[in-house]
């Protein structure tokens, strides 16, 4: 089955610990992206990647940190930097500038 | 506008009248502007795509018409069905990247 694939959907972590989500995709999409949403905010562009080894901020990068290594994998690091790490966080990729975004099921942080 | 806008925050009807929303976006260096439907406990779904002023696409008893010359989508159901209710979400792309931004959403709730 093609789609894109988020890991783990729940996630526990302490105060100051760096923690990394997984997305991965196997629809040989060029560009990724990352989400975060909070209650009545929507969905907040954290990062994206167009292509492979490349990646742009988006609104709210701050704290956070990703990489591109491979074109199939777009993992998310939340660093201890990020104030308010709890949220909901969606990774999404697609084709081209004109196509449709196709989403995983999303990870749910919650820091404690 | 600098950012993208979707009216209203959110709307309860009965089943079977027609609804619309509005999304409102940044008119220069357009490039597209995506509506996606987010059901609960779901990932967003597509609905359209759309980069031509004056599109207007239609699946189903949905439709959706665009103006990028001020800046502005509207989302038609039409005679509403339980089932639709969900977030309805737009997005814009402007033709400086692949950045997706979306607006907050608009929470449809469709009673029997």
């Amino acid at each position: 089955d093609g789609g894109i694939t988020q890991s783990p959907k729940y996630l526990f972590r302490k105060e100051g610990q760096n923690v990394t989500l997984s997305c991965e995709q196997n629809l040989n999409h060029d560009a990724m992206y990352w989400y975060r949403q909070d209650p009545g905010q929507g969905l907040r562009l954290i990062y994206y990647s167009q292509i492979v080894n490349d990646f742009q901020k988006g609104d709210i990068a701050e704290g956070y940190s990703v990489s591109r290594e491979k074109k199939e994998s777009f993992p998310l690091t939340v660093t201890s930097a990020q104030k308010n790490p709890t949220a909901f966080y969606l990774c999404a990729s697609r084709d081209m500038m004109n196509t449709e975004a196709f989403f995983g099921q999303g990870t749910r942080l919650t820091v404690v | 506008i600098l950012n993208v806008e979707q009216s209203p925050q959110s709307l309860h009807v009965q089943e079977g009248d027609s609804t619309n929303f509005t999304c409102s976006f940044p008119s220069s260096n357009f490039y597209a502007l995506h509506w996606y439907r987010w059901e609960t406990a779901k990932s967003p779904e597509a609905l359209f795509v759309m980069t031509l002023n004056g599109d207007e696409k239609k699946k189903g008893r949905i439709s959706a018409t665009l103006n990028t010359k001020e800046g502005y989508s509207y989302l038609y159901i039409k005679g509403s069905q339980p089932e639709d209710s969900a977030t309805y979400l737009c997005a814009h792309n402007s033709n400086s990247g692949y950045a997706l931004n979306f607006g907050k959403g608009t929470s449809l709730l469709v009673t029997p």
